[in-house]
């Protein structure tokens, strides 16, 4: 069965510091990788994701991930933070059933400004 | 295009009674999903509908959930009876087949008291 552990419940950063957010997955065959991001009261909005191909993936809001099989990681990255990222991140896997999707508890980033 | 429509956005009911949430997919998807989020938690699949027929209902409390997908079209997930476990934001999602990106509504958030 396939499964997400986000390392970090909370994370907090400085507006224009580095974002960082990890996720390490379990698949027992070949994964999809996804990151959602969810602000208060609002559904979940596709951030990237990665099926196959190019490992570095590039997402919208400047966001992007980088999906690493030896170390079955796929870490959410951003160069500098801006109050409105402020929101809940959530790392997904899936590919064992079609496209049904397992999530990670998720990583809820603040923006220091 | 218009988005998935979840109703009602906010649901507050006494344990025991029942309550239902309706959901509209994007127009021309034929897969529909309902999860459930509890606070703290990762969304969880409860049921997963190809036109109207059940693909996945395995995490799905058949006790006392049921859902509906009667014209492959609009759906209905409904508790009966509710208990206080059962207070968490229910999403809706859509895609066009079982391969496909996931879009997500706005939720809809149970209160059981």
């Amino acid at each position: 069965a396939q499964s997400v552990t986000q390392l970090g419940s909370h994370v907090s950063v400085s507006e224009g510091a580095l974002v960082l957010l990890r996720c390490n997955y379990s698949s027992s065959v070949p994964p999809y990788l996804f990151w959602y991001v969810q602000y208060p009261n609002q559904g979940l909005q596709l951030l990237l994701k990665y099926t196959t191909g190019a490992t570095l993936v590039k997402g919208i809001n400047g966001f992007e991930a980088e999906f690493k099989k030896s170390e079955t990681s796929f870490h959410l990255t951003k160069p500098s933070a801006h109050m409105s990222d402020a929101a809940e991140y959530f790392c997904a896997v899936s590919g064992e059933y079609g496209n049904k999707l397992v999530f990670g508890a998720g990583t809820i980033l603040r923006v220091k400004s | 295009e218009a988005g998935v429509a979840q109703s009602p956005r906010y649901k507050i009911i006494e344990k025991r009674q029942s309550v239902a949430f309706w959901c509209n997919p994007i127009s021309g998807h034929a897969t529909l999903y309902w999860y459930q989020q509890i606070l703290g938690q990762g969304p969880k699949l409860l049921i997963q509908f190809q036109n109207n027929g059940v693909v996945d209902d395995s995490q799905l409390p058949k006790d006392r959930f049921s859902a509906e997908r009667l014209k492959g079209v609009d759906s209905t997930l409904k508790i009966q009876p509710a208990k206080l476990e059962d207070s968490a934001v229910y999403l809706c999602a859509s895609s066009l087949d079982n391969y496909n990106e996931q879009f997500f509504g706005p939720g809809t958030r149970l209160t059981v008291l």
